[in-house]
């Protein structure tokens, strides 16, 4: 199956300056990669994603890029505030045409502390 | 518009009971899944359905039941509950015929003492 490894484990980081999260996956079917935001105490949602027919995306300060030669993929914030203060989890799912399965592998997350 | 809807929200067990964590969603997705979240292991797949009728094990299923008899409902069954299950759980859905975003309920908080 997938194996997802996420770097680093803690990040604290200024405020006003970037953050860069780094996973790597095992998989060379996997196709889709997004990444999760959990704040304390809430559930994790969505914040960006990205496929593999796409080197990087944007959302405003938030970007995504995709090497699938080197099998990694990173998460860009930048600008930082403190309510960018959250785990931060990358995934890998392949996506086979037709086949009945859907294991979305979970990075173990990146707790990202932005400091005022 | 309720989404991913998780009961009870909390929960204290004894060693040996059983329960159900119940998960119910209200936007017609196929695939629903079931997760466990402890400190420094992220998110760990523990069973997931494709649709009703259908289920098939993630990566940590052992001492879990599930079943899917509606496209809405997907109980998750502790059969003997150990302090070891003592976690986070949370139930997730997403759109069966594009990859997209998973969409997660607010979670269980379980212990077993």
């Amino acid at each position: 199956g997938e194996n997802v490894e996420q770097h680093p484990s803690t990040l604290s980081v200024q405020e006003g300056d970037s953050a860069v999260i780094k996973c790597t996956y095992s998989d060379s079917a996997s196709n889709y990669f997004p990444w999760y935001k959990q704040e304390l105490g809430k559930r994790p949602q969505l914040i960006i994603d990205i496929r593999s027919n796409v080197g990087e995306k944007k959302d405003q300060r938030i970007a995504v890029t995709l090497n699938k030669t080197a099998k990694h993929f990173s998460l860009h914030i930048t600008e930082t505030q403190p309510e960018d203060s959250a785990v931060y989890f990358c995934a890998a799912i392949p996506t086979y045409s037709g086949a009945g399965s859907y294991q979305l592998t979970f990075g173990k997350g990146t707790k990202l502390s932005v400091i005022p | 518009n309720a989404g991913v809807t998780q009961t009870p929200k909390f929960q204290v067990l004894k060693t040996g009971q059983s329960m159900t964590l119940q998960c119910a969603q209200d936007m017609n997705h196929e695939y629903m899944s079931w997760y466990r979240q402890d400190p420094g292991m992220g998110l760990r797949l523990i069973h997931y359905s494709v649709g009703a009728g259908i289920t098939d094990q993630g990566e940590v299923p052992n001492g879990y039941n599930v079943s899917r008899s509606t496209t809405e409902d997907f109980p998750l069954r502790l059969l003997s509950a150990a302090p070891s299950q003592t976690s986070v759980y949370f139930c997730a859905s997403s759109d069966s015929q594009w990859v997209t975003e998973a969409f997660f309920g607010q979670g269980t908080r379980l212990t077993v003492v």
